[in-house]
């Protein structure tokens, strides 16, 4: 059974910073690319960053362009989400979730829980 | 970017009765080298994550059941529930993945009339 636990989130300040994880499990993880998604309360999806199965390539929203950082452990089954430079715009649930790559672009089949991220003074 | 854009953004329908819900792409997502439209749907209930129903516009996801379906092709989708059931109501998005980072409609919210 494939399971994606986010982890990390929490209350923090403009202008700080807060690293998200993401335990997979249930399926090959170096296998695939995986990607984060973030959805502001009551509001819809928005995708944030994708990574590669073997981490070579990432790719981020122009909204968190230079501010957020991906990365993977594939010897731990491991996602992170290094989040800087925080606004109070980037409050959301942030979602881990697996992906379904063509050479283009991916849909993910299976989600994490999330974690909620509130940036607020 | 390619910008997705769902209709109506709420829908009551009765039980029993056929739910459509409407995704439009500001430019076709479907690639002519293989023929396949780059386009999923997901539905997503109160305090769950998204989940997977449709991809390729049309194949629905491993488990789920049959009464529903997606069709169309290029710039224009449809997602079709065939016979409500209480436990579809929920938010359904549709995303494209076609090219960059995939991009969601608003989302449609379905409730029952």
């Amino acid at each position: 059974e494939v399971q994606l636990l986010e982890s990390g989130g929490g209350l923090v300040q403009p202008g700080g910073s807060l690293r998200l994880s993401c335990a997979a499990s249930g399926f090959t993880f170096s296998d695939y690319a995986m990607s984060w998604v973030r959805q502001a309360p009551g509001k819809g999806l928005e995708w944030v960053s994708v990574i590669s199965h073997s981490a070579g390539s990432t790719f981020y929203a122009d909204s968190v362009k230079g501010r957020f950082t991906m990365s993977r452990d594939n010897s731990k089954n491991t996602l992170y989400l290094q989040m800087n430079s925080l606004r109070a715009e980037d409050t959301a649930v942030y979602h881990c979730a697996k992906g379904q790559c063509s050479s283009t672009s991916c849909y993910n089949d299976y989600w994490g829980q999330g974690t909620l991220v509130t940036v607020s003074s | 970017d390619i910008v997705m854009t769902q209709s109506p953004d709420s829908l009551a329908v009765s039980l029993g009765e056929r739910a459509t819900i409407n995704c439009k792409s500001s430019q076709s997502v479907l690639y002519s080298s293989n023929s396949k439209n780059y386009l999923a749907w997901y539905q997503q209930k109160p305090g769950q994550p998204p989940n997977l129903l449709i991809y390729w516009a049309s194949t629905r996801e491993s488990g789920v059941p049959d009464r529903f379906s997606g069709s169309g092709s290029g710039t224009d989708f449809t997602l079709t529930i065939s016979s409500l059931q209480a436990e579809d109501v929920a938010v359904y998005y549709c995303q494209q993945y076609y090219t960059g980072l995939g991009t969601f409609g608003q989302g449609t919210k379905l409730e029952i009339k």
